[in-house]
């Protein structure tokens, strides 16, 4: 089968950086999806990555190795806005897009 | 609007019910998927069309649920005979490939 594991919750205070990581088990891989979710909101998507090492979209990052499984995404200068979940998701060969369950971010000031 | 868009909104419905709801994808996208999201998990993987054809239905869906991607375009996904365990919400994505664009789903309450 396939499973993906990220952190429940992470705190962090604005103006800091924080890095999610997401480990994953599963077949026919294609790539790593990063999205976020606010409260209420549909998941919006962040980054991809397919293949190995870091994608930079602003302030966020988000980083892949296929040889570990794994990968993370980072994000840099938060702020209370990024205050949301954040879930990763595995894009199997033709088949369907696979979630985690997700990571959240509560931001300080 | 040009993004993924799901009707109804919100559909309160009694136990024993059918429902279904509706999702229009963005037009070029050919990939098509449902997922259901309950409070503090992640979407969880229902079916998934490539066009018109149904690719994968995931085994934890019961027999009571059915959906239909007619001529590729709009899918929709019924309910059949509902319970409350079925309460959550239904978020339909599109997909050109690589990564999905999400509607701001249905969120269905059975009492």
């Amino acid at each position: 089968g396939q499973s993906l594991e990220q952190p429940s919750e992470v705190t962090a205070v604005e103006g800091a950086i924080v890095q999610i990581n997401c480990t994953y088990q599963t077949s026919g891989f294609y790539g790593l999806s990063w999205y976020q979710q606010h409260d209420g909101g549909a998941p919006t998507f962040l980054s991809y990555n397919a293949l190995d090492g870091l994608e930079e979209t602003g302030r966020f990052s988000s980083f892949l190795s296929r040889s570990d499984s794994y990968g993370y995404l980072l994000l840099q200068e938060l702020q209370m806005k990024d205050s949301a979940s954040y879930f990763c998701a595995v894009d199997q060969a033709g088949t369907a897009l696979i979630f985690g369950k997700g990571t959240t971010l509560s931001v300080s000031s | 609007d040009t993004g993924v868009s799901q009707d109804p909104r919100h559909k309160i419905t009694k136990r024993g019910q059918n429902v279904t709801f509706r999702c229009d994808p963005i037009s070029e996208h050919n990939r098509l998927y449902w997922y259901r999201q309950t409070l503090g998990q992640g979407p969880e993987f229902l079916t998934y069309f490539q066009n018109e054809a149904q690719l994968e239905k995931s085994r934890l869906l019961s027999d009571r649920f059915s959906a239909e991607r007619p001529k590729g375009s709009f899918s929709t996904l019924e309910i059949q005979r509902t319970e409350q365990g079925d309460s959550a919400m239904y978020l339909c994505a599109s997909s050109p490939g690589d990564l999905a664009f999400f509607g701001q789903g249905t969120r269905l309450t059975v009492v």
